[in-house]
């Protein structure tokens, strides 16, 4: 099966700017993620959508960062705008669903969009 | 807040040596699962425990969850080139309702021929 696209896979752009990046899940997943991931760190989940529904976005910094997946697949995130700390890799993931551990909900995961910011 | 941290941060190792990094958790856990992440890659899924004291292995990988379930632990055995990354555990937290997974920090492996 395919995986988890992503595009772009690496943008540079001024502070200040905005810049806006899409994920295309795995077919049938219902579950999507959106993370950061700064040189050195895990990845810090910013929003998780069920179907086209927000699930969780307490670490998304509203004020800037925003995010959509309007018909529950494919999924863009945008900043604006952006700043020097946002240089990071921004990963997508799907799953088949959330929830605890009784559920299948191995992630899946994108290559990325590498992000700097000047 | 939620923390979950792993130690060593890093760690080389001659090829044919032991690796074992630990993961721990400031609050209780509903699962643990353990990702690889190659350099330049993203994060791979590598196993899942969701018992109390449970252990799987994979080949040369033994996982284990933590009988009060807040850490875990990942080896490997006789270690080969092939096993460098950075190796990240991460855990559902939360009571009731929506469970986040939370990543540790990782621990980064080089292992030379």
């Amino acid at each position: 099966e395919a995986g988890v696209a992503q595009s772009p896979r690496y943008k540079i752009i001024e502070k200040r700017q905005s810049v806006a990046f899409w994920c295309n899940p795995i077919s049938g997943h219902a579950t999507l993620y959106w993370y950061q991931q700064i040189l050195g760190q895990g990845p810090k989940l910013l929003i998780q959508f069920q179907n086209n529904g927000v699930v969780d976005d307490s670490q998304l910094p509203k004020d800037r960062f925003s995010a959509e997946r309007l018909k529950g697949v494919d999924s863009t995130l945008k900043i604006q705008p952006a700043k020097l700390e946002d240089s990071a890799v921004y990963l997508c993931a799907s799953s088949w669903t959330s929830g605890g551990p009784s559920s299948y909900n191995e992630q899946f995961f994108g290559p990325g969009t590498r992000l700097t910011v000047l | 807040g939620q923390q979950v941290m792993q130690i060593p941060q890093y760690q080389h190792v001659q090829e044919g040596e032991d690796f074992t990094t630990y993961c721990n958790s400031s609050t209780t856990l509903s699962n643990i699962q353990w990702y690889k992440q190659r350099p330049g890659g993203h994060p791979v899924f590598l196993i899942q425990l969701v018992k109390s004291g449970e252990v799987k292995k994979q080949k040369r990988l033994t996982f284990q969850f933590g009988e009060a379930k807040k850490n875990s632990s990942l080896h490997i055995t006789a270690t080969q080139t092939t096993d460098v990354g950075t190796y990240f555990c991460a855990g559902h937290q939360g009571n009731t309702g929506f469970q986040k997974l939370v990543f540790g920090t990782g621990t980064r492996l080089l292992v030379s021929p």
